[in-house]
């Protein structure tokens, strides 16, 4: 089955830019999407199809998919971005499937 | 815009059957080509894709519950259900229905306990 590698945290100051990875054979032959989830919370998509966003999603957040690694990467980093950040792909491979990345804490410093 | 709700039993003793639904307003099942899915995250970890059914009733379940899932569709009442059987502990868990493009239900916890 299809593996999703994800840094399990990162840490970054408010203003600065945050890069989230997630590492998959030829991942990048593959639609990534992106989701935020807050304690308590559901996940919120905030990327899709590797690199566009949802109606609502501010421009801080962008991705993008090659080779074997897609990025997430949130310009500005606020406060409010401290959440887990999943990536998620259609895995066709076999039987049609979904695989989510293991997760990553970003906690802002 | 379409709107999820999970509904069902919090509490499942082990070795039963977890039974849960999901409510979908704001549009209808049958219409359009999506995938409606359900995922579960145990307390404290990730999210784990449990399998999705296809509008045309197509069922596609993660191998590592293949043996114990039933995701089955309900167009007349535009929900579609989750069955797992044979409960244990470690199906304890937030069930989470949802369609493809971000639609996500609130998740329902529920506790496999005697």
């Amino acid at each position: 089955s299809y593996v999703l590698t994800q840094p399990p945290s990162v840490s970054v100051a408010p203003g600065q830019t945050a890069r989230i990875t997630c590492g998959g054979n030829n991942i990048g032959s593959k639609s990534v999407h992106w989701y935020q989830q807050k304690p308590g919370q559901a996940p919120v998509l905030v990327v899709y199809d590797d690199s566009d966003r949802p109606s609502g999603i501010p421009e801080r957040f962008s991705g993008s998919n090659s080779g074997n690694t897609a990025t997430l990467t949130i310009s500005r980093v606020e406060a409010g971005d401290e959440a887990d950040y999943y990536c998620q792909v259609w895995d066709s491979s076999s039987d049609p499937s979904v695989v989510f990345g293991g997760g990553t804490k970003l906690t802002v410093l | 815009q379409v709107q999820l709700q999970e509904s069902g039993p919090g509490l499942v003793k082990p070795s039963q059957t977890l039974s849960l639904t999901c409510t979908v307003s704001g549009g209808s099942i049958s219409s359009g080509d999506y995938y409606w899915s359900w995922i579960r995250q145990p307390p404290g970890k990730g999210l784990e894709w449990i399998g999705y059914i296809y509008y045309s009733g197509s069922t596609y379940y993660n191998p590592s519950l293949k043996s114990r899932v039933t995701i089955s569709v309900d167009t007349s009442k535009n929900q579609f259900s989750l069955k797992l059987s044979s409960v244990t502990a470690a199906d304890t868990a937030v069930y989470y229905c949802a369609r493809e493009g971000g639609f996500w239900g609130q998740g329902t916890l529920v506790t496999v306990s005697s």
